[in-house]
């Protein structure tokens, strides 16, 4: 079955350190889809990435960047020099393809707090 | 900006009391899904629709809980008995068309307290 582990329940740093929240899936699809979603106090959850399977491709956004590495069924994001505004619950979430629908399957999520 | 709009934010309701709640799912997007957030549960998929037509409410308590989608631009979730452990964020969320590719938008959530 379709799983997502968010090991990190809460993660603190202090302002300007890098931080990596990790994200491990398991899947027998060989097509699935990774997402990344941010919630912050406010809320409302936040996309921030999607994946799919075919492309390993490592990904920056800025500050973000996400590490999806198939061997280890990992998908991790990276903050670099992290702020405040980071502060928040992030979720990982997979799709698989061949469930024919679009139901993720999230993880617990971890909630990152940023200390100024 | 488009987003996916719920109604009402909060509501706190006595138990045995009915609770409707609203989405109003990004034009455009034929995929409307229900989520229940909790500390204990975490996000939990109740229900969803394609083109209004359920999909999978195997979620969500049937005894209790029903969704519908009265036309593309609503979305009800209904609890009738409430009960205080449905206590919760619930969510909407909506997504083009397409495979599991696509994201997923989500509204703010209806924080709901019942006593």
């Amino acid at each position: 079955a379709q799983k997502v582990t968010q090991a990190q329940t809460e993660i603190s740093v202090v302002e300007k350190e890098d931080v990596t929240l990790d994200c491990v899936y398991e899947t027998r699809d060989t097509t699935y889809y990774l997402f990344w979603y941010k919630q912050p106090p406010s809320g409302e959850l936040v996309f921030l990435i999607r994946r799919n399977s075919f492309d390993e491709q490592n990904e920056i956004s800025g500050r973000y960047s996400w590490n999806f590495q198939k061997s280890t069924s990992s998908f991790n994001f990276t903050i670099t020099a992290s702020q405040v505004v980071d502060s928040a619950v992030y979720f990982c979430a997979l799709s698989e393809r061949s469930s024919g629908t679009y139901k993720y399957i999230f993880g617990t999520g971890t909630r990152l707090k940023v200390l100024a | 900006d488009a987003r996916v709009t719920q109604t009402p934010r909060h509501k706190v309701t006595e138990m045995g009391q009915e609770v409707t709640m609203r989405c109003q799912p990004i034009l455009g997007h034929n995929t409307v899904f229900w989520y229940r957030q909790t500390m204990m549960q975490g996000l939990e998929l109740l229900a969803y629709f394609r083109n209004r037509a359920p999909l999978d409410d195997s979620g969500m308590p049937k005894d209790r809980f029903s969704a519908e989608m009265p036309d593309a631009t609503l979305a009800t979730l209904k609890i009738q008995p409430s009960e205080p452990r449905d206590s919760a964020v619930y969510f909407c969320a909506s997504g083009l068309p397409g495979s599991s590719y696509n994201e997923q938008f989500f509204g703010p959530g209806t924080r709901l307290t019942v006593l």
